[in-house]
């Protein structure tokens, strides 16, 4: 497609499941970032790919979060044993250059996970 | 690390008004802003961007203003419209792989 696909667009969980969010980038973007939404907040960083590299993973909010990128193109976002304050709206975003200061990033829809 | 701060929160204005909107940042090593807009279920999408070696931008009804020494940058809106009813994000980043969020304005243009 043209723009950044993400799916599920909506999961339920119940505390303790693993949850798996995955991003299809626009093809051809070396970067690929993820960025948590809680409700009412602005985006907050996760965890950047350049192509396969996992350059940065300082927002991951704990252990139990995991990203990965195998061959630089589509990413899954992988939350273990999900908790409550994981509820929120999981976007995936990515640029043509290498850094978050060399153009636009273009988001997807978002992957909005709600923890009973 | 950088924080930038935005406001108001929530903004109402007339159609025909203008809308102006606020942010800080505490980085002085930032250099890229951009503004965004989120309508509801989608994800944001760029609107405006400046860099740090201009002052100020234009696009059509949108402008951004940016104060280096003071640390703030603005978006202004003239001529509002009901299809700019949305939720506006600024952002700042240094060029890392971060970029950091203000919490949002939600825009709300009265017909």
């Amino acid at each position: 497609g043209a723009g950044v696909s993400q799916s599920p667009r909506y999961k339920v969980a119940k505390r303790g499941q693993d949850v798996a969010l995955r991003c299809d980038p626009i093809s051809g973007h070396v970067s690929l970032f993820w960025y948590q939404q809680a409700l009412g907040q602005g985006p907050e960083f996760l965890t950047y790919f350049q192509n396969e590299a996992q350059l940065d993973k300082s927002g991951l909010p704990s252990d139990r979060f995991f990203a990965e990128r195998p061959e630089g193109s589509v990413s899954t976002l992988k939350i273990q044993r999900t908790q409550q304050e994981d509820s929120a709206v999981y976007l995936c975003a990515s640029s043509l250059g290498a850094r978050a200061n060399t153009g636009e990033l273009f988001f997807g829809e978002g992957s909005r996970l709600t923890v009973l | 690390g950088e924080n930038v701060e935005q406001h108001p929160s929530t903004l109402s204005v007339q159609e025909g008004d203008s809308a102006v909107i606020k942010c800080t940042y505490s980085d002085s090593a930032s250099n890229y802003f951009p503004w965004y807009k989120q309508e509801l279920g989608k994800g944001p999408q760029l609107i405006i961007d400046i860099r740090s070696n201009v002052g100020e931008k234009k696009d059509q009804r949108i402008a951004v203003t940016l104060n280096k020494t003071a640390k703030h940058f603005s978006l202004h809106i003239t001529e509002t419209q009901p299809e700019d009813s949305a939720v506006y994000f600024c952002a700042a980043s240094k060029g890392n792989n971060d970029m950091r969020f203000g919490a949002g304005t939600r825009l709300t243009v009265k017909p």
